[in-house]
């Protein structure tokens, strides 16, 4: 019932793009986008609430793909603050935030 | 304006005892969740209290119960510890039941040895 996030990984330079996968098996109401940096709580990024929606915080921008139930983030012209674990997390359908299921994580690092 | 805040922020316990873990949910919040989060992996729900009641549990066994206060503040309550145990309880609130935002806390690192 966990989302699956794609790449486990990424390391980038500054001003080099990232994309960030999260997809359920399962039909999603929502998805929302969360980094943690070590040592740190989650901090909230967005929430898309309705397929196909496309949301956008600086340069940091998702979308939502209700049919494919996949939500994708996009990280463009990186900076050396985006470093960190980002975490999508998901409701399925006739369920509210009481149960919020998180992906396993995708680590990116940002060097100079 | 005082965020989610937790305590205490690191506990060693021995495997069988009984731990507490306190979370104090963002001002205008009255839902309170918690997760637990191991190394390296994403925050797993354990249950999420509203209205002082239990709303929705994860897959966690009986050992872990909870409590939510008319402040709504809330807790976690761990029994009969095990190694398996030791990981990140992070809180998180929210205002209501919707589909909000969760604010976290900066969590409690519980090591059980």
């Amino acid at each position: 019932q966990q989302p699956v996030q794609s790449p486990q990984a990424v390391i980038l330079r500054e001003g080099e793009d990232a994309v960030i996968n999260c997809s359920s098996s399962k039909a999603l109401y929502s998805v929302h986008w969360y980094r943690q940096k070590h040592g740190e709580a989650p901090v909230f990024l967005m929430i898309l609430l309705k397929g196909g929606e496309q949301k956008g915080h600086d340069k940091i921008s998702a979308s939502f793909n209700e049919k494919k139930q996949q939500s994708s983030l996009y990280l463009t012209a990186s900076q050396l603050s985006y470093s960190g674990t980002y975490f999508c997390g998901t409701q399925r359908r006739g369920n509210n935030n009481n149960d919020m299921r998180f992906g396993a994580g995708t680590r990116l690092t940002v060097k100079p | 304006d005082a965020g989610v805040t937790q305590s205490p922020t690191h506990l060693i316990k021995t495997r069988g005892q009984q731990v507490t873990l306190r979370c104090s949910p963002k001002s205008g919040h009255d839902t309170v969740s918690w997760y637990q989060q191991a190394l390296g992996q994403g925050p797993q729900f354990i249950f999420q209290y509203y209205e002082e009641e239990e709303r929705q549990r994860g897959n966690f066994p009986d050992r872990f119960s909870g409590h939510q206060f008319p402040n709504y503040s809330s807790e976690l309550n761990v029994n009969a510890l095990l190694l398996g145990d030791s990981a990140l309880y992070l809180c998180a609130s929210s205002p209501g039941t919707g589909h909000s935002p969760l604010h976290f806390g900066n969590g409690t690192r519980l090591t059980v040895t």
